[in-house]
């Protein structure tokens, strides 16, 4: 079965202070592993897809990076429009379908 | 480029009765997927549908279903309401030729069953 674990599940930092967010999984065949912002009350917005271990990708503040069992999302020098919830998502190639993670909470504080 | 876009963005319906979202992905896009938001469960996916076609189910009962028409716009349909079915329900869509497509969501539908 897959699985997607995303830690911590809540994160606050100062403004500046960079940070990084993990997202563990399991799944048979990853054909791409999803990277997005939701803010409050709206629908997930799209960062980053990521195919291959050892791929990196980067936009704005944020970089996305992603080993076999792992993809970290790195926060250089957030701001507090940063403040959202950072969703992981799995696409295995057996399933036509996104496997979520619970996401991590992230505020940044003025 | 207009995004995926979701009417109603937010209704109220009564327990037993029955509601339609309904969903047009973006241009040029023929895969179309629905996902159910809770507090609780967070994102699960409903089904997928490509050309007309429903290509992947999740593990919701069968007073969830869905269509998808010949110009890729997707409905689905939730009959029998419950409590339990208040949550945000996204519609998201890609090129869907191919694994590995960027998914994208539209801002949702939030569904409150009184």
């Amino acid at each position: 079965e897959d699985q997607v674990t995303q830690s911590p599940e809540a994160l606050r930092l100062q403004e500046g202070e960079s940070s990084s967010l993990n997202c563990s999984y399991t799944v048979s065949g990853l054909r791409g592993l999803f990277w997005y912002r939701q803010d409050p009350g709206k629908g997930p917005e799209f960062l980053f897809t990521l195919y291959s271990a050892g791929e990196e990708k980067e936009k704005e503040r944020l970089k996305a990076t992603l080993t076999k069992k792992e993809s970290f999302l790195h926060i250089t020098a957030p701001k507090p429009e940063d403040s959202a919830t950072y969703l992981c998502a799995v696409y295995p190639g057996s399933a036509r379908q996104l496997t979520f993670g619970s996401g991590t909470q992230l505020t940044v504080l003025p | 480029k207009a995004g995926v876009t979701q009417t109603p963005r937010y209704l109220i319906k009564t327990r037993g009765q029955q509601v339609t979202l309904s969903c047009s992905p973006i241009s040029g896009h023929r895969s179309v997927s629905w996902y159910q938001q809770t507090p609780g469960q967070g994102l699960q996916f409903l089904f997928e549908y490509f050309s007309e076609t429903q290509r992947n189910k999740g593990n919701f009962p069968g007073r969830f279903s869905g269509r998808q028409f010949s110009n890729s716009r997707s409905e689905m349909n939730v009959s029998t309401l419950e409590l339990g079915d208040s949550a945000l329900y996204l519609c998201a869509s890609s090129l869907g030729g191919g694994s590995g497509n960027t998914i994208y969501f539209g801002e949702g539908s939030w569904l409150t069953v009184v």
